[in-house]
């Protein structure tokens, strides 16, 4: 079975740009998550989307936004990239209902200079 | 103000033996507790999870107890081996139905398991 996918794999930006990070979830799954993952820390939850409705948001400024499609694959887009937003970009998905697992893909390498 | 902590930032242990890993967390709201293992450039692998209404819960060779008055939790790995050797990340959630989406993660701790 296909685990939790995401593309791309790496990326490389300047300052200012825009990116756009997508994640297929595990067929069956409808919830996504998002979490970012800096250097020697945790990760951190950004969004989570469930029926293609956002659930929760975590402590993440306007420039983050994300979606979830019909097909409950998911984008996450990040407006006027800084300097701090590189780090490692984390999808999971889930059934969604209480109790359900967490299981993450391999993440996305974002590096901003 | 970090919900949960992992105050070890490192173990090392000898093959064969046992590794505990310990978390503590400070919301006494958290009801589903989990543990991840990661190794580099790959995303947290899911190992063991418990809920708040148990106080073990046990998978192979992998323990995880849970001391609610403590507010304490500790990941046992017995026989270690080392294909264990990754950074285990405690996570913790809240709020029951819909929820697990906002796990709230421990800085982790790097597990050496020495042959």
């Amino acid at each position: 079975d296909a685990g939790v996918t995401q593309s791309p794999t790496h990326l490389i930006k300047t300052r200012g740009q825009h990116v756009t990070l997508r994640c297929s979830p595990i067929s069956g799954h409808k919830s996504v998550s998002w979490y970012q993952q800096v250097l020697g820390q945790g990760p951190q939850f950004i969004f989570q989307y469930y029926e293609k409705e956002e659930r929760g948001r975590g402590n993440f400024p306007d420039r983050f936004s994300a979606r979830q499609f019909p097909n409950y694959s998911s984008e996450l887009n990040v407006n006027a990239l800084l300097l701090g937003d590189s780090a490692l970009y984390l999808c999971a998905s889930s059934l969604g209902g209480a109790l359900e697992t967490q299981y993450f893909g391999p993440g996305t390498r974002l590096l901003v200079l | 103000d970090q919900q949960v902590k992992q105050n070890s930032p490192s173990l090392s242990v000898q093959e064969g033996r046992i590794s505990i890993l310990n978390c503590d967390y400070t919301n006494s709201m958290f009801d589903y507790f989990l543990w991840y293992k990661k190794y580099p450039a790959e995303g947290p692998t899911f190992l063991i999870s418990i809920s708040s209404i148990k106080d073990k819960n046990e998978d192979g060779r992998f323990t995880v107890f849970l001391n609610k008055s403590a507010k304490h939790l500790s990941l046992h790995i017995v026989p270690s081996q080392p294909g264990d050797s990754a950074v285990y990340f405690c996570a913790a959630s809240a709020g029951g139905w819909g929820s697990q989406g906002n796990l709230i993660f421990g800085k982790g701790t790097k597990l050496s398991v020495k042959p």
